[in-house]
């Protein structure tokens, strides 16, 4: 598949679990984003790595963390999740910072139990 | 920060007809602001976008307008088709962030 994947595509998780989402791009990219897309609501950005640099938090909880180890890949690690974290979180891919025009990957739906 | 509001929230059309979503922001700074469509499922794809030196753009059946004073813009969809039901989101940008409009689930009627 080209452009922006995200795996898994559907996540069960209990509150006392850790886990990871991934995305990774093919677009030759060097920014990457983290949206949560809850019910109703607008897309909220999260996380926004520019060359592998975090450059945005927009005051995130610490149970999510962010990681991103070159500009391909972007992981979003979480721990001790509250219900209402349950979204469906998106990763999206821009030629830089300055380019306004993102790419979306599928999602991963999310539900904390 | 920028704050995005986007009308209706809802919006079902007869198919044929036009459908019409707006968006007003509140950042001056704002310069660019595209459309994305989400179907059912899926990932949100742009559609079509509009910078702040632009007052009028269009693409097929589907146009954007900007009024720059007055902080709002505005999607324009003509001879709606079942295939156009989905949420419409309108953004702005303002540096490198991206603000959303909450969405526009539109219905098409056949």
């Amino acid at each position: 598949e080209t452009g922006v994947t995200q795996t898994p595509r559907h996540l069960v998780m209990g509150m006392t679990n850790k886990k990871s989402l991934k995305c990774e791009q093919h677009l030759g990219h060097n920014a990457m984003y983290w949206y949560k897309q809850s019910a109703k609501k607008p897309l909220e950005l999260m996380f926004v790595y520019n060359f592998k640099e975090q450059t945005e938090n927009n005051s995130v909880p610490s149970r999510f963390s962010p990681e991103c180890p070159n500009s391909s890949h972007l992981f979003l690690h979480l721990h001790t999740l509250q219900p209402e974290d349950s979204a469906l979180y998106l990763c999206a891919s821009s030629r830089e910072t300055s380019s306004p025009e993102q790419y979306f990957g599928p999602g991963t739906r999310l539900t904390v139990t | 920060g920028e704050n995005v509001e986007q009308h209706p929230s809802t919006l079902s059309v007869q198919e044929g007809d036009s459908a019409v979503i707006k968006c007003t922001y509140s950042d001056s700074a704002s310069n660019y602001f595209p459309w994305y469509k989400q179907e059912l499922g899926k990932r949100p794809q742009l559609i079509i976008d509009i910078r702040s030196n632009v007052g009028e753009k269009k693409d097929q059946r589907i146009a954007v307008t900007l009024n720059k004073t007055a902080k709002h813009f505005s999607l324009h969809i003509t001879e709606t088709q079942p295939e156009d039901s989905a949420v419409y989101f309108c953004a702005a940008i303002n540096d490198y962030k991206l603000s959303f409009g909450a969405g526009t689930t539109v219905t098409v009627r056949a």
